[in-house]
C-alpha cells in the first residue's frame, strides 16, 4: 500500500515554456503533499507543502508564481513549472504520508521527474 | 539552526557489514527515518526510530540514541544491490523532516 505515481518520468522542454508535473495518491487520500527538488549528489530540498484546498505553502527562496501548485482533490497535486530556464532542470519529486503528519509516518514517494531545460 | 551530518561516501565488500552513522541538531524531534536512493530514483523507506535502542528488520538495523543526538543503520550481508544512497531524516517539533545530504554506498565484489 500507500503508492504515490508521479508523471511525466522525465521531460524534455524549451526554455520559456511551461511543464506540468502530476502527483497522485493511488491507495490513500492525502490532505498534504510534498515538492522537492534534488540537484544532482546533493540533498533534497523541501520547495513547498501542498495542502488540499488551501493555499501551498513555499520555501524560502522559492519562487511561487515560477513554481504553481495545485492540489485540487485528496489524491492529486500538480506542480507547473511557469516560464522555465537551463537553471531548473533537476530532479523534481512529490511525497506524500497515508498517515497525515503523524509522527511515525513516513513519507512515500513518487518516482520522480527529470526536467532539462533547453 | 538545524543540521544533520552523515559521511559523504563509504565503501564496503559484498557480504561483509556496514554501519552508516547519522549525528543530528535540529528543534525538537518526532523520530528519525533511514531511506534508501538508488541514482536517478526516488528515495525508498527503509525505517523509522523514535525510541531510544535497535529496530531490526531483516538484513537492516538501525539505531537510536536521543541523549546523543545519533543514529546509525547497520547492513548485514551486503549485496550489489545495496548500492545505492542512504538518507537520514529528522522530523523536528513542527513535524517537518530535515534531510541529510546522504552517504553514498559502494559496494565491492
Amino acid at each position: 500500500g500507500a503508492v504515490v505515481s508521479q508523471h511525466p518520468s522525465w521531460v524534455i522542454c524549451k526554455s520559456g515554456t511551461s511543464v506540468k508535473i502530476e502527483c497522485r495518491s493511488l491507495d490513500f487520500q492525502a490532505t498534504t503533499m510534498f515538492w522537492y527538488r534534488q540537484f544532482p549528489k546533493q540533498s533534497l530540498m523541501l520547495m513547498a507543502t501542498s495542502n488540499e484546498g488551501s493555499k501551498a505553502t513555499y520555501e524560502q527562496g522559492v519562487e511561487k508564481d515560477k513554481f504553481l501548485i495545485n492540489h485540487a482533490s485528496l489524491t492529486l497535486s500538480t506542480l507547473t513549472v511557469t516560464s522555465a530556464h537551463p537553471e531548473d532542470s533537476s530532479f523534481y519529486i512529490c511525497s506524500a504520508s497515508s498517515g497525515g503528519l503523524r509522527g511515525d509516518s513516513p513519507l512515500h514517494f513518487g518516482n520522480g521527474t527529470r526536467l532539462t531545460v533547453t | 539552526g538545524q543540521n544533520i551530518d552523515q559521511p559523504t561516501e563509504m565503501t564496503a565488500t559484498e557480504g561483509a557489514i556496514v554501519q552508516i552513522n547519522c549525528t543530528y541538531q535540529t528543534s525538537g524531534f518526532n523520530g528519525l527515518f533511514w531511506y534508501q536512493q538508488h541514482a536517478g530514483e526516488a528515495p525508498t523507506f527503509l525505517s523509522y526510530n523514535v525510541l531510544d535502542g535497535l529496530e531490526e528488520k531483516g538484513r537492516f538495523s538501525s539505531f537510536l540514541s536521543r541523549s546523543k543526538g545519533y543514529s546509525y543503520l547497520l547492513l548485514k550481508e551486503l549485496q550489489m544491490k545495496d548500492s545505492a544512497s542512504y538518507l537520514c531524516a529528522v522530523r523536528d517539533s513542527n513535524y517537518q523532516l530535515i534531510w541529510g545530504a546522504g552517504t553514498k554506498l559502494i559496494i565491492k565484489p
